[in-house]
């Protein structure tokens, strides 16, 4: 059974500070991971989906990696910014019809 | 195309009464999916459909839930006799066939259930 666990829980860095949010998963054998984005009472934006096939992906400030031997993803957000404040969610398929998802790391940024 | 659309935004009912949520796909999206999301956590699995056929459903998915998709379009989510534990935010999302494509997800239903 599928199981995706982010770390930290929770994390608030100053304006301008690069960081890094972390995501783990028990069955490597997946299709591909995507990064989600979620504010306040909103629903989630995707912010970057890896293939199983690519290393990393990047979308402006923001860079993916996957290592799926190792059950692991990061995304790496450069030169932060307080509009970056938002909780991030991975989600990895757990079969052909659904995917799985961390509870999220809820990151604040300090201007 | 403007993306997975839910109405309503928000739905304040009291404990007891029926509800009806609406999810409007991608138009070439021909997979359909309901999560459920709890303050805090991560959304959770509810059920999907490919075109018009429901194809799983979780062990969330009480009998007082039910999904359609008729025709293969849009689809509802209602839920009945609704309890306290009931109020959460329902999410949509769709996809192409398979799973290369990700999934898109709409801004989703806050219900609370007074």
């Amino acid at each position: 059974k599928q199981e995706v666990t982010q770390i930290p829980a929770a994390l608030s860095v100053p304006e301008g500070e690069n960081l890094v949010l972390n995501c783990s998963f028990t069955d490597s054998a997946i299709y591909n991971l995507q990064w989600f984005r979620q504010d306040p009472g909103k629903g989630l934006t995707s912010l970057l989906l890896i293939q199983s096939s690519q290393r990393e992906q990047t979308s402006g400030r923001l860079n993916a990696s996957l290592d799926k031997s190792s059950g692991r993803s990061t995304l790496y957000i450069a030169a932060s910014q307080p509009g970056d404040s938002a909780t991030y969610l991975c989600a990895v398929p757990s079969s052909a019809s659904k995917i799985i998802f961390g509870s999220g790391t809820r990151l604040s940024i300090r201007p | 195309d403007t993306g997975v659309s839910q109405d309503p935004r928000h739905k304040i009912t009291k404990r007891g009464q029926n509800v009806t949520f609406r999810c409007d796909p991608i138009s070439e999206h021909n997979r359909l999916y309901w999560y459920r999301q709890t303050l805090g956590q991560g959304p959770e699995f509810l059920t999907y459909f490919q075109n018009e056929a429901q194809l799983e459903k979780s062990r969330l998915l009480s009998d007082r839930f039910s999904a359609e998709r008729p025709k293969g379009s849009f689809s509802t989510l209602e839920i009945q006799r609704t309890e306290q534990g009931d109020s959460a935010m329902y999410l949509c999302a769709s996809s192409t066939t398979g799973t290369g494509d990700g999934y898109t997800f709409g801004s989703g239903t806050r219900l609370t259930v007074v």
